[in-house]
């Protein structure tokens, strides 16, 4: 069953402007993980943030973890024209590597 | 580096037919998965397997079935193509269960259309 649920908004920003991206998932998890697709290709691995963990960073990408409201947000700073993608997030419950996806959100990033 | 490799990115088959889709892994990961996306819905499992051999359903199996003789190759197949199985099919691996918060790897998909 599906459990990551991204807030149902495609993104349209300029370059240089702050993405953020919300998830929601409805049981407990050992991690969440969020993914990247470009148009035509398959998704990549961006950042995993623990259950035990609050914040976590990567370059321009900062991920926040909220397990009380059993939600998770991605924020992409100074975004740049390749940027432009759609953005998953993916909870692991079971502790064995199987992920359930949420829908996407897709960020349109305007040079 | 990690490669993950679907046999075709564009596939057209007929309904009824029998189909079969190819993934290949270089990085001896045990994990493996079939997923498929469609606009408004996402990913969704349709079956997985931890080792050679050995398959678990995912959350969509009904119409499919998968086949993983060797642990760097695993075939979807459609046993009789229907024209609500047309979608993007995208292929996945992971490292192993004995290493959980290990990503997964996809590769580049296969766009099927069923007519």
């Amino acid at each position: 069953s599906q459990q990551g649920e991204e807030d149902p908004q495609a993104l349209s920003i300029q370059e240089g402007e702050n993405a953020t991206m919300n998830c929601s998932y409805k049981t407990s998890i050992n991690n969440l993980q969020w993914y990247r697709q470009n148009s035509g290709r398959g998704l990549v691995h961006l950042i995993l943030i623990r259950s035990n963990e609050r914040e976590k960073h990567s370059g321009r990408l900062r991920v926040t973890l909220d397990t009380s409201k059993k939600s998770s947000s991605l924020l992409i700073t100074a975004s740049r024209a390749a940027d432009t993608a759609s953005y998953f997030c993916a909870t692991d419950s079971y502790g064995n590597n199987r992920l359930a996806f949420g829908k996407g959100n897709q960020v349109v990033v305007i040079p | 580096d990690v490669k993950v490799t679907q046999s075709s990115r564009y596939l057209v088959k007929r309904t009824g037919e029998k189909v079969f889709l190819e993934c290949v892994q270089d990085m001896d990961h045990e994990n493996m998965f079939w997923y498929r996306q469609d606009p408004g819905l996402g990913l969704r499992l349709i079956y997985f397997s931890y080792d050679v051999k050995m398959k678990e359903k995912g959350d969509i199996p009904e119409g499919y079935s998968v086949s993983r003789e060797k642990k760097e190759r695993f075939s979807l197949i459609l046993e009789s193509a229907s024209t609500n199985q047309t979608s993007m099919y995208l292929c996945a691996s992971s490292f192993s269960v004995a290493a959980p918060r290990q990503p997964q790897h996809f590769g580049d998909g296969t766009r099927l259309s069923i007519l």
